[in-house]
């Protein structure tokens, strides 16, 4: 079944300080992944998503994710962490054989 | 503006009432889902309706019920059968295809229901 795992329910950052959120999956069949930023008592808004075209992917509000197939991981950094960040982030999996259904991973809440 | 919208915003519920959300979508998206939010949990499927008068359930759809008369439209039931009702609630739609395995899912921005 697919799993996925954020390491770290809350992550804390100086503003300017490189953020770095860990997302790894688990899917039998190559997987379309994505990040989504909640802020306080809204929806969610997606950030970016990995389908297979580019290793690297650049969202908004300056962040990127870099899918690496042998460490089944989609990692999302921002070089410079500022204020306006300060929100919960969710990593989420799409795979053909999980009926195409998003698996989410449990969030994780950056502190700036 | 193309979104999803959601009502109400808050929602109180007495002991052994039923309470309805709404959600409203002009998107023209086929898809469209319904996830529990509670704190540390991340999101969890209640239900969702991939076209006009057909719905599944997901992982935690005891206590719930849900309708799919109109394309832009998937009104989720609270019943008094669930018993934990308070929690966050969010509505989803996607363009649904099965093709499209990688299209987002668009959000609105949520119900908050308590219990009196």
């Amino acid at each position: 079944a697919q799993s996925v795992t954020q390491l770290g329910s809350h992550v804390s950052v100086s503003e300017g300080a490189l953020v770095l959120l860990r997302c790894n999956y688990s899917s039998s069949v190559p997987p379309y992944l994505f990040w989504y930023v909640q802020y306080p008592n809204q929806g969610l808004q997606l950030l970016l998503k990995y389908t297979s075209a580019a290793t690297l992917v650049k969202g908004i509000n300056g962040f990127e994710a870099e899918f690496k197939k042998s460490e089944t991981s989609f990692h999302l950094t921002k070089p410079s962490a500022h204020m306006s960040d300060a929100a919960e982030y969710f990593c989420a999996v799409n795979a053909m054989d999980s009926n195409y259904q998003l698996i989410w991973g449990a969030g994780t809440k950056l502190i700036i | 503006d193309g979104g999803i919208t959601q009502s109400p915003k808050y929602l109180f519920r007495k002991e052994g009432q039923n309470v309805t959300l709404s959600c409203e979508q002009n998107l023209n998206h086929d898809a469209m889902y319904w996830y529990r939010q509670d704190p540390g949990q991340g999101l969890r499927l209640i239900y969702y309706s991939q076209i006009v008068n057909d719905f599944q359930k997901g992982d935690i759809a005891e206590g719930y019920s849900v309708s799919r008369e109109k394309k832009e439209s998937f009104p989720l039931t609270v019943t008094s059968a669930q018993k934990n009702p308070t929690a966050f609630y969010l509505c989803a739609s996607s363009l649904g295809d099965r093709a499209d395995f990688n299209q987002p899912q668009h959000f609105g921005d949520g119900t908050r229901l308590s219990i009196l």
